[in-house]
């Protein structure tokens, strides 16, 4: 069955460094997102994206993060320079339609530690 | 903003029992979706439910989306100890409106 993939799984870094998360979605999918879920939190949206560009992001969403597709199976997440309340649990999604139809499917998430 | 609430928070009951769990809000949501997360695992989606009114079955457990489309309910039957696991719901406000806004979660505990 097809699934979304994330590496890293675990990703540790010090606080002002650059990370990016990366994300392979379902294949024929064509609407990607990026969620994060600190410890013992909601799961919270970060950024929806179709077509190549970002169709829409939460406030969380500032100018230290961005996400691209790279080529046509990548997804990424950047944080520019990781801040101690960046660490959190990071999910990519895909849906083969828009969200509010068609289902979520989501990844088995990198958790990301920020000293 | 749209907030969905979901009750219990927590849920243990013997194996054997029926429950069921509820998600509410005071918004309308267009689609409404069920998850099971395991601890440090991402969501696995159960059930999409998109009609008011709608229920939807997979095997034991039971879906239903309200009618006004601002509630749901999950219920289980003759709950078994592998059901143990945290259950989401999330929604989504408007079609094309891609976020998902989940809830606070039930923690369902099932005693062999």
């Amino acid at each position: 069955e097809p699934e979304v993939t994330q590496t890293p799984s675990h990703q540790v870094t010090q606080m002002g460094q650059e990370v990016i998360l990366r994300c392979v979605p379902i294949s024929n999918h064509l609407y990607f997102y990026w969620y994060r879920q600190i410890l013992g939190q909601k799961v919270e949206f970060l950024v929806s994206f179709y077509n190549n560009e970002i169709s829409e992001k939460s406030e969380i969403f500032d100018d230290q993060f961005s996400v691209e597709r790279p080529d046509g199976s990548n997804f990424t997440l950047k944080i520019r320079s990781t801040k101690l309340e960046d660490s959190a649990m990071y999910f990519c999604a895909s849906s083969e339609v828009s969200g509010g139809i068609g289902a979520q499917f989501f990844g088995p998430g990198t958790r990301l530690t920020v000293l | 903003t749209q907030l969905l609430e979901q009750s219990p928070q927590f849920l243990s009951i013997q194996e054997g029992e029926n429950l069921t769990v509820y998600c509410n809000s005071s918004s309308v949501f267009s689609s409404l979706q069920w998850y099971r997360q395991e601890p440090g695992e991402g969501p696995v989606l159960l059930v999409t439910v998109v009609t008011g009114g709608e229920v939807k079955k997979l095997k034991r457990l039971t879906f239903q989306f309200g009618d006004a489309r601002k509630d749901s309910s999950l219920h289980i039957t003759a709950a078994q100890p592998g059901d143990t696991g945290l259950y989401l719901c999330a929604g989504a406000i408007n079609f094309g409106n891609e976020k998902l806004t989940f809830g606070t979660g039930t923690r369902l505990t099932i005693i062999p």
